[in-house]
């Protein structure tokens, strides 16, 4: 079965300073990679995804992703951020041998200082 | 593009009470739904897949009599939550994906946030 694991519950950022958001997987095989923003009360807005080929990956609102198949990880990171990007992030996994359905991890919750 | 819109967003009922929740894609056609459920400052949850034209598939422990899943078209699928009671308070959450491929991307509503009373 596959699973994902987002160790950071929350995650206090100053505006202007950099994000990384952890991201960990299991899956027998490569699995199809993503990550999904949340803001409050609203439904999820993909940010970038992976499936094969180039480990970095680009995203919207400046976002970047790095598969590392030895370390079964699937970080999110962006250099500067800014007040808007305050909200929830979940990472997902899925498998076209788990019925491409999504798993997704248990989120993490970002705040941005001024 | 890639609209989907889910109505209604907020909705409050008594104990025993059906509720009918759609999730409609706006400018696109979708094979395949999603329903989710997320519980406060949790992760969302598989409900079930629906396709159209067929039944849903329901996750393990999902009751198929209390969440009724119609795929009818395209464009739209519904959620009714039968007898609801307050252990059914939740944010739902639907997606819609073009041909319900893992490759292809899941579009999310805004989700419906029930409440039963």
């Amino acid at each position: 079965a596959q699973s994902v694991t987002q160790p950071d519950i929350h995650i206090t950022v100053s505006e202007g300073a950099s994000l990384e958001l952890r991201c960990n997987y299991s899956y027998g095989a490569t699995p199809y990679l993503f990550w999904y923003v949340q803001s409050p009360g609203q439904g999820l807005q993909l940010l970038l995804k992976y499936f094969s080929g180039d480990t970095l990956v680009q995203g919207i609102k400046g976002f970047e992703a790095e598969f590392k198949r030895s370390q079964s990880s699937f970080n999110l990171r962006k250099p500067s951020v800014h007040w808007s990007d305050a909200a929830e992030y979940f990472c997902a996994v899925g498998a076209q041998a788990a019925g491409n359905k999504l798993t997704f991890g248990g989120g993490t919750r970002v705040l941005v200082k001024p | 593009g890639a609209v989907v819109s889910q109505h209604p967003s907020w909705v409050i009922c008594k104990s025993g009470t059906s509720v009918k929740i759609e999730c409609r894609s706006l400018d696109f056609q979708a094979t395949t739904m999603f329903w989710y459920r997320q519980f406060p400052k949790q992760s969302l949850m598989l409900m079930a897949t629906s396709n159209e034209g067929s039944k849903a598939t329901y996750e393990q422990g999902v009751e198929k009599d209390k969440f009724l899943i119609n795929h009818a078209s395209l464009t739209l699928s519904t959620l009714t939550v039968t007898s609801a009671h307050p252990e059914d308070s939740s944010f739902y959450i639907c997606s819609a994906s073009s041909t319900g491929a893992i490759n292809q991307p899941q579009h999310f509503g805004d989700g419906t946030r029930l409440s039963i009373l």
